[in-house]
């Protein structure tokens, strides 16, 4: 029974260019959460989408940040002309359904900016 | 802003109960208590929620005050691998992110 997977478990970019970090849900998950917990800080909710629909973005950063989650395929994260302060984990979580259904974690993506 | 309080840091003995105690006494009638925990470079793992009766699951119990204004995680005999990060989070009935706070930093004594 796999859990979250999120890959690359690392991710090295130079500044200015695109980082894309992947997201395969549980079986049969069709919500998705995706957070970033910057160095030495909390986890911070960016996006909630549920398949092909963004619910809720009032975390994500306006501009340079997008994310989606397509009818087949894993959820994407994309991150556009990368700054040093993009440099945390990226975590996504799953649930069966929305409501009071448990968040179940990945491991995270640990993308770091040169 | 996190709307619960815990304590940013507990020891407990190998083999004893740890016990967590959170604060949130401005919670509403429809928010659940969760909790998750977070072992050092890893995602946050979840262990246990509950509305307003005590729970007890393979993991940890779940103490809730009859006012719900805290509550408090049971790990009943705690191990090395016990020692991590837990928060206490509150989250309504609909499917929203959740909000961490700085949790409690649990760590097992040998």
């Amino acid at each position: 029974n796999a859990g979250v997977m999120q890959n690359p478990r690392h991710l090295v970019r130079r500044r200015g260019q695109e980082a894309r970090l992947r997201c395969s849900p549980v079986k049969g998950h069709s919500h998705v959460y995706w957070y970033r917990q910057l160095p030495e800080e909390g986890l911070k909710f960016m996006v909630y989408l549920q398949k092909e629909n963004i619910i809720d973005e009032s975390g994500m950063p306006k501009e340079r940040f997008s994310a989606e989650f397509p009818k087949e395929g894993p959820s994407i994260l994309r991150i556009q002309q990368v700054v040093r302060g993009d440099s945390a984990a990226y975590f996504c979580a799953s649930s069966q359904t929305g409501g009071v259904q448990p968040q179940h974690f990945g491991d995270g993506t640990r993308l770091s900016i040169l | 802003d996190a709307k619960t309080t815990q304590p940013p840091s507990m020891d407990c003995a190998e083999g004893r109960a740890a016990n967590l105690p959170c604060n949130h006494s401005t919670i509403s009638g429809n928010e659940y208590v969760y909790w998750y925990r977070q072992i050092h470079s890893q995602g946050p793992q979840y262990i246990i929620h509950g509305l307003k009766n005590n729970e007890t699951n393979e993991m940890a119990s779940l103490i809730i005050t009859e006012d719900r204004k805290s509550s408090t995680l049971i790990l009943p005999h705690a191990t090395l691998r016990d020692t991590a990060v837990y928060y206490c989070i509150l989250r309504g009935g609909g499917a929203d992110g959740l909000t961490f706070g700085k949790g409690t930093h649990l760590i097992i004594q040998p």
